[in-house]
C-alpha cells in the first residue's frame, strides 16, 4: 500500500513564527502535491512538484514555499504564519499525471 | 461558475438503504474520475477511480460516469454505520497535466 505520511497531526503556532510541515512518500512517486482544506472551500492546492528540485504555484500560493530536495520528500513552509493560514494542510503524491493521488492523514494548524 | 459542483448535505440514510452522492462538472476535457472518502480530522483516502464513461463496481461501492451529462455518481450498497463520513469527488484531465479539480464534500450520516 502506498504510504504518505506527514510529520505532525496537529500544531498550534505562533503569528509571525515560520513554520515547516514534511511529508515523506514510501512508493517512489514523481508528483507530489500540498492542499489546504477549509470548510465549503474544499481542497485548494497550494504547489506541486513532478520532480526534485521542480516545482510550481498551485491556485493560492501566496504566503508559502516548498522545497523538494528528495525524491521521497516534500515540505511545506509558512514563511510568516498569520492566523488565516490556520487550516487542514494535506500532503499528497501520485505516479504519474492524471493518476490517483494519494493523501497523508493531514496537519490541523492553528495560528494563534 | 465553480468547475465541479457537489451538495454538501448533509445527507442522512438509515442503515441499509442505498446511497447515491453525486457531482457535477462544467470542463467535458476530465477524463479520470475519482472518489474519496473522509472521516473527520483524517486525510482523503481513494475509495474509486474510473477512466472515462462507464460504471465500476468494488465490493458495496459502484462509480457512475455519464460524460455526455458531465455527472458522476457514487452508489452505496447496504450503508453501514461506518460508512459515516465526508465524500469528495475529484477528476482531473488527460496526461500531461497535475491540476485535480476536487469537489467540496457531501456530508453522509448512516443511522444505526
Amino acid at each position: 500500500d502506498v504510504k504518505v505520511t506527514q510529520s505532525s497531526r496537529y500544531l498550534v503556532k505562533r503569528t509571525g513564527e515560520k513554520v515547516f510541515l514534511e511529508c515523506v512518500q514510501d512508493m517512489d512517486h514523481e508528483n507530489m502535491f500540498w492542499y489546504r482544506q477549509d470548510p465549503g472551500l474544499g481542497l485548494r492546492l497550494i504547489y506541486f512538484s513532478y520532480d526534485v528540485k521542480m516545482k510550481e504555484k498551485g491556485d493560492i500560493p501566496e504566503g508559502y514555499s516548498v522545497s523538494r530536495e528528495k525524491k521521497e520528500r516534500f515540505s511545506l513552509i509558512l514563511e510568516s504564519a498569520s492566523t488565516n493560514q490556520t487550516s487542514m494542510y494535506l500532503c499528497a503524491s501520485t505516479p504519474g499525471a492524471g493518476t490517483e493521488a494519494f493523501f497523508g492523514q493531514g496537519t490541523r494548524l492553528t495560528v494563534v | 461558475q465553480k468547475e465541479v459542483e457537489q451538495d454538501p448535505g448533509p445527507l442522512s440514510v438509515p442503515e441499509g438503504a442505498i446511497v447515491s452522492l453525486n457531482c457535477t462538472y462544467s470542463n467535458s476535457a476530465f477524463q479520470y474520475f475519482m472518489w474519496y472518502r473522509q472521516y473527520s480530522r483524517k486525510g482523503p483516502e481513494l475509495l474509486m477511480y474510473t477512466y472515462s464513461s462507464g460504471n465500476k463496481e468494488d465490493g458495496r461501492f459502484t462509480a457512475q460516469v455519464d460524460k455526455s451529462s458531465k455527472y458522476i455518481s457514487l452508489f452505496i450498497r447496504d450503508s453501514q454505520p461506518s460508512d459515516s463520513a465526508t465524500y469528495l469527488c475529484a477528476m482531473s484531465l488527460t496526461s500531461g497535466t497535475y491540476k485535480y479539480i476536487f469537489g467540496t464534500g457531501t456530508r453522509l450520516k448512516v443511522l444505526a
